[in-house]
């Protein structure tokens, strides 16, 4: 498996764009997690979705996010409109509950910057 | 609300020493404990998992302790090298297995 597949790598947008960052999750996996990296904050859960339903979407800063998961095998995160404080590294992850062997599984993350 | 601590937040030390990393929790009602290395500009790379019902996990130099009562962890580091020089994170998962909740990491330099 080539694992938790991100894109863009990195995105440079003007504030007030829209931006659409791209998740693929490991095959079989059913929970899928959108975490949000800034130095001030670290990392933070901004939601997760299992078996393509949104569980939990307390950690979504605004109404500017949304994300959807059409299928088990893709997943969007949205802002719209971009703001400078949204730049931030974001990563995405996925998980098989409980399996018991190899936890969470990070993509390489989305490298935003809005200016 | 659970909240996890890591200390120190950077630590630095001379190649060959062994050390600890600190990890603490607010909520011992969790399903398991992960630690994560962190490269510069790169992403999270899964490096023990601990269930709630063990106490100890190894892998090669690497030795990560859960005692959930206390609600701590430690991360053992033997004989660490430069290439071992990343940030370090501590994340638990709730009791449904759901959300992990990271630390803010520790970063470590291993000079030559």
């Amino acid at each position: 498996d080539a694992g938790v597949i991100q894109s863009p790598r990195h995105e440079v947008t003007e504030m007030g764009q829209e931006v659409t960052l791209r998740c693929k999750p490991i095959s079989g996996h059913d929970y899928l997690f959108w975490y949000r990296q800034t130095m001030m904050r670290g990392l933070e859960l901004l939601i997760y979705f299992n078996n393509n339903v949104p569980i939990d979407d307390s950690g979504m800063p605004e109404d500017r996010f949304s994300a959807k998961m059409p299928n088990a095998s893709f997943s969007t995160l949205k802002i719209q409109p971009s703001e400078p404080r949204d730049s931030a590294v974001y990563f995405c992850a996925s998980s098989l509950r409980g399996a018991g062997m190899g936890g969470y599984t990070f993509g390489s993350g989305t490298r935003l910057t809005v200016v | 609300k659970q909240e996890v601590t890591q200390i120190p937040a950077a630590l630095s030390v001379p190649e060959g020493e062994n050390l600890v990393l600190n990890c603490s929790f607010t909520d011992s009602a969790i399903y398991n404990l992960q630690w994560f290395r962190q490269d510069p500009g790169k992403g999270l790379t899964s490096l023990l998992l601990i269930q709630s019902s063990q106490r100890e996990q190894t892998s090669g130099r690497l030795n990560a302790s859960l005692d959930k009562s206390s609600g701590r962890s430690t991360l053992y580091i033997a004989a660490s090298q430069p290439g071992d020089s990343a940030t370090y994170l501590c994340a638990v998962t709730d009791n449904q297995g759901g959300k992990l909740i990271f630390g803010q990491g520790t970063e470590l330099s291993v000079k030559p």
